[in-house]
């Protein structure tokens, strides 16, 4: 059974369209991520949400919605999509409250036209 | 190891010889640091983490290193194998909530048989 896992895997858009991502852990981990990979493999935190709380909100525009109906899932809905926001975007878990160690999933390849 | 430029560090290392991936962190306020390994097409994996009242940490096959003085962190990777072919990152953990990574620009790692 996949840990964390992300859909959909690759999406394809255009400009100004609105999407979603979701994604789903079955590791029993409260605290959930979204980050964000760009065309040079930098790595950037957008969001963290644990027990369905938002308690981390990096400077993302409010085009980038986060929702998590429950601890185990974390989804992340887009609207206006614009070319910048094509990216590798990356689900993540974390369960031990004494590390910092994350549970990534296998990334969402958003390219927007 | 990490840089200011726009193309990803590399390091190619012949299989069986020892591997070194250093880093610079910009928080002198850190105080947890993870080195975190990426194969092609997935998502971040923890390799080992260290946090800033030791100065090294060993894993199995790895070693990290943390100078605080100078804001530098190491991964030393031995008899490196070509399943250890990725790019690593460190990460600095920002703040009092664990999981608030900061990543490095990451390292290409290319082993030759």
């Amino acid at each position: 059974d996949t840990a964390v896992s992300q859909t959909p895997k690759y999406l394809v858009t255009q400009m100004g369209n609105d999407k979603s991502i979701k994604c789903e852990q079955n590791l029993g981990h409260d605290t959930m991520y979204w980050y964000k990979q760009d065309s040079k493999k930098f790595l950037k935190i957008m969001f963290s949400y644990n027990n369905k709380e938002l308690i981390i909100n990096e400077t993302v525009p409010n085009r980038f919605s986060p929702k998590s109906p429950d601890k185990a899932h974390l989804n992340l809905h887009i609207n206006s999509l614009e070319l910048g926001d094509s990216a590798v975007y990356f689900c993540a878990s974390r369960g031990l409250a004494w590390t910092g160690e994350l549970f990534f999933g296998e990334g969402s390849r958003l390219t927007v036209l | 190891g990490e840089s200011v430029g726009l193309h990803l560090p590399t390091l190619s290392v012949q299989e069986g010889d020892n591997s070194i991936i250093n880093c610079a962190y910009s928080n002198s306020a850190s105080d947890y640091f993870i080195w975190y390994k990426q194969e092609s097409g997935k998502g971040p994996q923890f390799i080992i983490d260290i946090r800033s009242n030791m100065d090294k940490r060993q894993g199995q096959r790895v070693t990290v290193l943390l100078n605080k003085t100078v804001k530098h962190l190491s991964l030393q990777i031995a008899a490196t194998q070509p399943g250890d072919s990725a790019v690593y990152f460190c990460a600095e953990n920002v703040g009092s909530t664990l999981g608030r990574l900061y990543f490095g620009r990451g390292t290409q790692l290319t082993v030759w048989p």
